[in-house]
C-alpha cells in the first residue's frame, strides 16, 4: 500500500509569512499532483509535477517533486487569507493506472489578515 | 467545457434508511469515475471507480455499492445506513491523465 503523508498537518500564520509544506513516501510515484480544498467543496487541481527534480511555479506557488520521486513540497511566499484551505498531495502510480491515486493526509492552512 | 454535478449536497438520514447519491459529468465521453469519503479535514479515501459502463471496482469492503447505469452516471448506494457510514462524499472524473476533477460533495450524517 502506497502511504503520502503530509506535514505539517495543522499550520497557522500571519498574512505575509512564507511557508512550505510536505509531503513525503516510501514509495515511488509516476507524477504527483497538489490540490487545495475550501471548507464544503471538492478539491481543485493546483499542479502536476511529473519529472523527479521538477519544479513548477503558480504565482506565489512553487511546487518541487523529488528526485527521486518520492516526495514533493510546496512553497507558498508571502501568503495571503485567500490562500487558506486544505492542501492535498496526490500520487499517480508506476502502473499508469490512474485509478489507483494516493491521496496524502492533508494540510490545513489559515493565514490570518 | 467539462462539469460535473452532484447531489444533495448535504442529506441527514436515519441508521437503517437507504442511500442513494448520484453524480453526473456533462462535456465529456467515457469518462473514469470514482467515488472517494473524506474524514473532517482529512485525506480521500477511494470507494469506488469505474472506468465504464456496468464496470465497477471496490477498493475497500463495506456497506455500500456503485453503479454506473450511463456513460455519465454514477451512483453510490446502500441498503441500510449505518453511523459509520457518515461522512463527506465526493464524486470525481479523470480522462487520459491523472488529473482528477471532482463534484462539489455532499455531508452525508447518519444519526
Amino acid at each position: 500500500t502506497q502511504l503520502l503523508e503530509q506535514s505539517p498537518q495543522f499550520l497557522s500564520i500571519q498574512e505575509g509569512e512564507n511557508l512550505t509544506v510536505y509531503c513525503n513516501s516510501s514509495s515511488v510515484f509516476s507524477s504527483l499532483q497538489w490540490y487545495r480544498q475550501e471548507p464544503g467543496e471538492g478539491p481543485v487541481l493546483l499542479v502536476t509535477v511529473v519529472t523527479g527534480g521538477e519544479v513548477k511555479k503558480l504565482k506565489r506557488l512553487t511546487f518541487q517533486f523529488g528526485d527521486a520521486r518520492k516526495d514533493s513540497s510546496l512553497h507558498i511566499t508571502a501568503a495571503q487569507p485567500g490562500d487558506t484551505g486544505l492542501y492535498l498531495c496526490a500520487g499517480g502510480p508506476n502502473s499508469g493506472g490512474y485509478q489507483k491515486v494516493t491521496f496524502g493526509t492533508g494540510t490545513k492552512l489559515q493565514v490570518i489578515p | 467545457s467539462q462539469t460535473i454535478h452532484q447531489w444533495p449536497a448535504t442529506l441527514v438520514q436515519p441508521v437503517g434508511s437507504p442511500l442513494s447519491l448520484e453524480c453526473t459529468v456533462e462535456g465529456t465521453s467515457n469518462p473514469n469515475l470514482y467515488w472517494y469519503r473524506q474524514a473532517a479535514g482529512r485525506g480521500l479515501q477511494l470507494l469506488f471507480y469505474s472506468v465504464g459502463i456496468g464496470q465497477i471496482s471496490s477498493e475497500v469492503p463495506q456497506n455500500l455499492s456503485a453503479s454506473r447505469p450511463q456513460d455519465r452516471q454514477f451512483i453510490l448506494s446502500s441498503k441500510k445506513l449505518l453511523l459509520s457510514d457518515s461522512g463527506f462524499y465526493l464524486c470525481a472524473w479523470s480522462g487520459v491523465r491523472e488529473k482528477l476533477f471532482f463534484g462539489s460533495g455532499t455531508q452525508l450524517s447518519v444519526l
